[in-house]
């Protein structure tokens, strides 16, 4: 089981620059969710689908981040355009469901940095 | 101001010492969880509780959920090297998890 498949781990850009983050769910899983790390504020969830549809994107922090799920294996995170205080490890996880009776597996995360 | 809050938010002790960690909020939970997050990796879920006043163990790690689920504690005993990590508490509000900032804890030999 490879788990969920982040891409890139490591992205360093320059501000104003378009970024894109890519997700593969585990196999069989029907939910997916977006998550962002940083030290101020923690672990805070951006997005969350459900059968490739949005679901509650009501902690996307700005109109400058949209997230899209075309198919069941993959999903993608863009910031356009990106700016330093975007600069946060960003985690994919999904699940079989919705609940905490179905467990989120998250991914290695992305490490972003804007200059 | 955290939903959730955790003390301490760090913590270095000695190898088999004894430590408690804890996750506290205003706002009751339908449920919390625990989750452990090693540098480089996403969080590991460790456990699920649910009732008020619920207590789980995993080997040397005790969770508690509060009686009016507003609160929980994780427990290790004997600490080990390998218990070093961020430690992550997580609520259920709506369906949506809500996570704590964490506890990192150093474990040294």
């Amino acid at each position: 089981d490879a788990g969920v498949i982040q891409s890139p781990r490591h992205e360093v850009t320059e501000m104003g620059q378009e970024v894109t983050l890519r997700c593969k769910p585990i196999s069989g899983h029907n939910s997916l969710f977006w998550y962002r790390q940083t030290m101020m504020r923690g672990l805070e969830l951006l997005i969350y689908f459900n059968n490739n549809v949005p679901i509650d994107d009501s902690g996307m922090p700005e109109d400058r981040f949209s997230a899209k799920m075309p198919n069941a294996s993959f999903s993608t995170l863009k910031i356009q355009p990106s700016e330093p205080r975007d600069s946060a490890v960003y985690f994919c996880a999904s699940s079989f469901g919705l609940g905490l009776n179905n467990e989120q597996f998250f991914g290695p995360g992305t490490r972003l940095t804007v200059l | 101001t955290q939903l959730l809050e955790q003390s301490p938010q760090f913590l270095s002790i000695q190898e088999g010492e004894n430590l408690t960690v804890y996750c506290n909020s205003s706002s009751v939970f339908s449920s919390l969880q625990w989750y452990r997050q090693e540098p480089g990796e996403g969080p590991v879920l460790l456990v699920t509780v649910v009732t008020g006043g619920e207590v789980k163990k995993l080997k040397r790690l005790t969770f508690q959920f509060g009686d009016a689920r507003k609160d929980s504690s994780l427990h290790i005993t004997a600490a080990q090297p390998g218990d070093t990590g961020l430690y992550l508490c997580a609520g259920d509000l709506g369906g949506k998890l809500i996570f704590g900032q964490g506890t990192e804890l150093s474990v040294k030999p």
